[in-house]
């Protein structure tokens, strides 16, 4: 079965700094995508990133970047410069196993840049 | 694109009455999900649909939530009776066809949903 692990419930970040956001995974699928998803207190998910399974390289989208390590089964979000509109819940999602196409949640972690 | 599109987006009823949350994909997306979002459980996908047929409805809670895709672009997901345990946001998200394992899921504004 697949699983997601956030362990940090939140995190503070002075502005301008670098944050890493934890997950772990777990997935016998050898063949598996892992997503960041950002919630601010609108509440709408926006999509950040996604790391294959696959891939050699770590993902990187603007200020977003993903330190995969594929041995560790961990996917951290990192944050560099932060902002103060980086404030919000922030999740990782990992796809199904082969053939299925949902998405299972960790259970975020709420970071909150300080001025 | 106007993105997923999904109303109400606020809903406040009492126990017993029915409720019917809508959706609609954005155009050319095969699949449709609808999660739900509590404090107490995090996000849950219910269900999800492949051109217009269920294809996991493992998580959807017991027999008073039912789910409909009459059509590519429009999804219901109905609660009779509602409780106040079903108190929650709703979300609907679609994505396309996945390459591969890629598949991002593009997710409506969600419903926030009062059980009274």
């Amino acid at each position: 079965a697949q699983k997601i692990t956030q362990t940090q419930p939140g995190m503070f970040v002075q502005e301008k700094e670098a944050v890493t956001l934890d997950c772990t995974y777990d997935t016998s699928d050898p063949s598996y995508g892992l997503f960041w998803y950002k919630q601010p207190s609108s509440g709408e998910m926006i999509f950040l990133i996604y790391q294959g399974s696959y891939d050699q390289q770590n993902a990187t989208e603007g200020r977003y970047s993903l330190n995969f390590q594929k041995a560790r089964k961990s996917a951290n979000l990192v944050i560099s410069a932060s902002q103060l509109g980086d404030s919000a819940m922030y999740f990782c999602a990992m796809r199904g196993k082969t053939g299925a196409n949902n998405l299972f949640f960790g259970t975020g972690t709420r970071l909150t840049v300080i001025p | 694109d106007a993105g997923v599109i999904q109303s109400p987006r606020h809903e406040v009823t009492e126990m017993g009455q029915e409720v019917t949350l809508r959706c609609k994909p954005i155009s050319g997306h095969d699949y449709l999900f609808w999660y739900r979002q509590t404090m107490m459980r995090g996000l849950e996908l219910l269900i999800y649909f492949n051109n217009n047929v269920p294809i996991d409805d493992s998580g959807m809670p017991e027999d008073r939530f039912s789910a409909k895709m009459p059509n590519a672009s429009f999804s219901t997901l109905k609660i009779q009776p509602s409780e106040p345990r079903d108190s929650a946001v709703y979300f609907c998200a679609s994505s396309q066809a996945p390459a591969d394992a890629y598949n991002e899921q593009f997710f409506g504004p969600g419903t926030r949903l009062t059980v009274l």
